[in-house]
């Protein structure tokens, strides 16, 4: 496709569980950044990586989160024991490099809602 | 740490009328400077980005925004407000050199008829 790509779109989980949010980069972006967007918190960095190394996680809540990223390319955002306060829009984008001639684009997001 | 502060939450302007939103900057150094759209239910797009070659800096759907360093502002505008510009604007400073983006808190933008 032409956009960075997430799935899934929607994700209803019970407190406790596990989810994963996967995000497909636009082909040849070498950085990929995920945010948080949160009603009160606004939008919030979470992790960045340069091809599948990640040089900064400092916004990663907790150790509950965590993220990894495959052959350049896939990245997958796993929160384990979900909390409530972890419903959110997880956003994901990519760059095809990390000057500011390189604009981020971003995906639709994935709405995580934990009941 | 370099910070974002967009003065208003909710602007509100009948069509045709002029757009500014507004955001003020803390940084330590030079920054690279973005306004971003997001419509409901999608991502942000690129509206625009100030990376000093130009105070003025022309973007996408007619906004245009200045930079204005001893005001620390980057406010955003459009001379005309047409429906389909409603919709949440967020503005941002990149950090790290890698173009980690601080966000402000966003403005949401409704415009009537």
């Amino acid at each position: 496709g032409a956009g960075v790509s997430q799935s899934p779109s929607n994700k209803v989980t019970e407190k406790g569980k596990d989810v994963e949010l996967r995000c497909d980069p636009i082909s040849g972006h070498t950085a990929l950044y995920w945010y948080r967007q949160s009603l009160g918190q606004g939008l919030e960095f979470l992790i960045y990586f340069q091809g599948n190394s990640a040089p900064d996680k400092s916004g990663l809540p907790s150790d509950r989160f965590s993220a990894e990223r495959t052959g350049g390319s896939v990245s997958t955002l796993t929160i384990q024991r979900t909390q409530q306060e972890d419903s959110a829009v997880y956003l994901c984008a990519s760059s095809p490099g990390t000057g500011s001639n390189s604009p981020l684009h971003f995906g639709n997001g994935t709405r995580l809602t934990v009941t | 740490a370099q910070s974002v502060t967009q003065l208003g939450s909710h602007v509100s302007v009948s069509e045709g009328a002029l757009v500014l939103l507004r955001c003020n900057y803390s940084s330590s150094v030079p920054p690279y400077l973005f306004w971003y759209v997001q419509y409901p239910n999608q991502g942000l797009q690129l509206l625009l980005k100030y990376t000093s070659a130009a105070t003025l800096v022309k973007g996408i759907n007619g906004f245009e925004a200045e930079f204005k360093k001893s005001e620390t502002s980057f406010h955003l505008t459009k001379p005309s407000a047409h429906m389909s510009d409603a919709a949440e604007y967020f503005c941002a400073v990149s950090e790290g050199g890698y173009n980690k983006l601080i966000f402000g808190a966003g403005t949401r933008l409704a415009v009537h008829p």
